[in-house]
């Protein structure tokens, strides 16, 4: 079964600095989709960015950045120039595209901004 | 386009009730799956509906169950609740199955549900 494993409880990060929150998954497949989703004290859930595993090319959205390493099976998540509206819970998730599988998170990482 | 919405928002309940959660998709997604987020667990995958039939099922107890209607709109449903039941369960639509296009799932606010 797909495990999706974030080390790093919590992390901290000066507003205007750039962060890294790591994640690893363990997985047999080759076909698979990754996903960074935040989800900030109001609860909801927001989707960050995707990665479809058959690009070789690391997504971005604005800001936000990823690091895929496919042979790793690494998919850490840069943020860039930190705003304290980032401030939130990150989950990282997996989903197969081989089979219609239910999407796997991780644990969490837990984000602070210091102004 | 409006996103997903879910009723209640808070639920308190007794152990050995029942609770029924709805869950209203963005407009024209198909798929609709539930998790149950707690501090000790984090985010469990319960089940996932497309075309109103079940086509996911997470390692949850019977007394989980679901189902969607054809406007694709989902309720959830727990019997013999337990205070272990005590969570906050997220609905999360998207386009369809993920299937060869890994879409992406939208998520409601989540109805925080507590038994005592």
């Amino acid at each position: 079964a797909q495990t999706v494993t974030q080390s790093q409880p919590e992390m901290s990060v000066q507003e205007a600095e750039t962060v890294t929150l790591s994640c690893t998954y363990d997985t047999s497949e080759s076909d698979y989709y990754l996903f960074w989703y935040k989800q900030p004290p109001s609860r909801q859930m927001i989707l960050v960015i995707r990665q479809e595993a058959y690009k070789q090319q690391n997504a971005t959205e604005n800001r936000f950045s990823v690091n895929f390493q496919k042979a790793a099976k690494s998919f850490s998540l840069k943020i860039s120039d930190s705003q304290l509206g980032d401030a939130a819970m990150y989950f990282c998730a997996y989903r197969s595209a081989e089979n219609n599988n239910d999407m796997r998170f991780g644990a969490g990482t837990r984000l602070t901004v210091k102004p | 386009k409006a996103g997903v919405t879910q009723t209640p928002r808070y639920l308190i309940k007794t152990r050995g009730q029942q609770v029924t959660l709805s869950c209203s998709p963005i407009s024209g997604h198909r798929s609709v799956s539930w998790y149950q987020q707690t501090p000790g667990q984090g985010l469990q995958f319960l089940f996932e509906y497309f075309s109103e039939t079940q086509r996911n099922k997470g390692n949850f107890p019977g007394r989980f169950s679901g189902r969607q209607f054809s406007n694709s709109r989902s309720e959830m449903n727990v019997s013999t609740l337990e205070l272990g039941d005590s969570a906050l369960y997220l609905c999360a639509s998207s386009l369809g199955l993920a299937g060869r296009w890994g879409y992406e799932q939208y998520f409601g606010p989540g109805t925080r549900l507590t038994v005592t």
